[in-house]
């Protein structure tokens, strides 16, 4: 069974803050990615990632950072977070060919006060 | 650039009744396209997926068949029933990317009444 790991499960930070958001993945998949949900706008993709060391701007980038040190682990940064910022972000992995599955994580709630 | 359009918000329905949720997209390569599907405090996951070579893919009772020409992937069940109730998510990894980037739609609220 696909295992995506986030951690924190929910988190709570104030407005100016740094936020790290992480993830893991025990699959060996080679890509990773970071979605947020939000209502009306369903699963946005901020970065993804192909391999150790690599990171991607997705669809919405501005104001996320990520790091992708080992195959496993791959993090969300907001540097200086914002109520804007609040949301529900999702964590996920999958291999690279084109019709493999990708397996999610079970999210993480985000309030920036 | 790449998009995957879902019109329908939320779709109401009574069990045993038909479903049909529209998805169309946008990119400039042959894409591999998904349904995923979203329970309350869960993660998605995979419903079924279709690639431009087999044209239809099908999963526990749904349906989604992949038309180049409208560039459309609906998703359709004969007879839903409650627990068929969340969101689904249609979605799309592209060529440009390498297959690398998988790009979801808005999503579709489902709620079935018994």
């Amino acid at each position: 069974e696909a295992a995506v790991t986030q951690s924190p499960r929910n988190k709570v930070a104030v407005t100016g803050g740094k936020v790290t958001l992480s993830c893991n993945q025990t699959n060996n998949h080679n890509n990773m990615y970071w979605y947020r949900q939000d209502t009306g706008h369903g699963l946005r993709l901020i970065h993804y990632s192909y391999g150790a060391g690599s990171t991607e701007k997705g669809d919405i980038p501005d104001g996320y950072k990520a790091s992708r040190p080992s195959q496993e682990n791959f993090s969300l940064i907001l540097e200086l977070a914002t109520p804007s910022q609040t949301s529900v972000y999702f964590c996920a992995s999958g291999d690279a060919q084109a019709n493999t599955e990708v397996f999610f994580g079970k999210g993480t709630r985000l309030t920036v006060v | 650039g790449d998009s995957v359009i879902q019109m329908q918000g939320q779709v109401t329905l009574s069990e045993n009744d038909f479903l049909f949720i529209n998805c169309t997209y946008s990119t400039t390569g042959y894409p591999t396209l998904f349904w995923y599907v979203q329970y309350s405090g869960e993660g998605p996951q995979l419903l079924l997926q279709v690639t431009t070579a087999n044209n239809k893919g099908s999963s526990r009772g749904f349906e989604a068949t992949y038309d180049k020409g409208t560039t459309s992937f609906h998703l359709q069940k004969t007879s839903v029933q409650e627990i068929d109730s969340a969101v689904y998510y249609c979605a799309m990894r592209d060529y440009d990317s390498g297959y690398n980037k998988l790009t979801f739609g808005k999503g579709t609220v489902l709620l079935v009444s018994p």
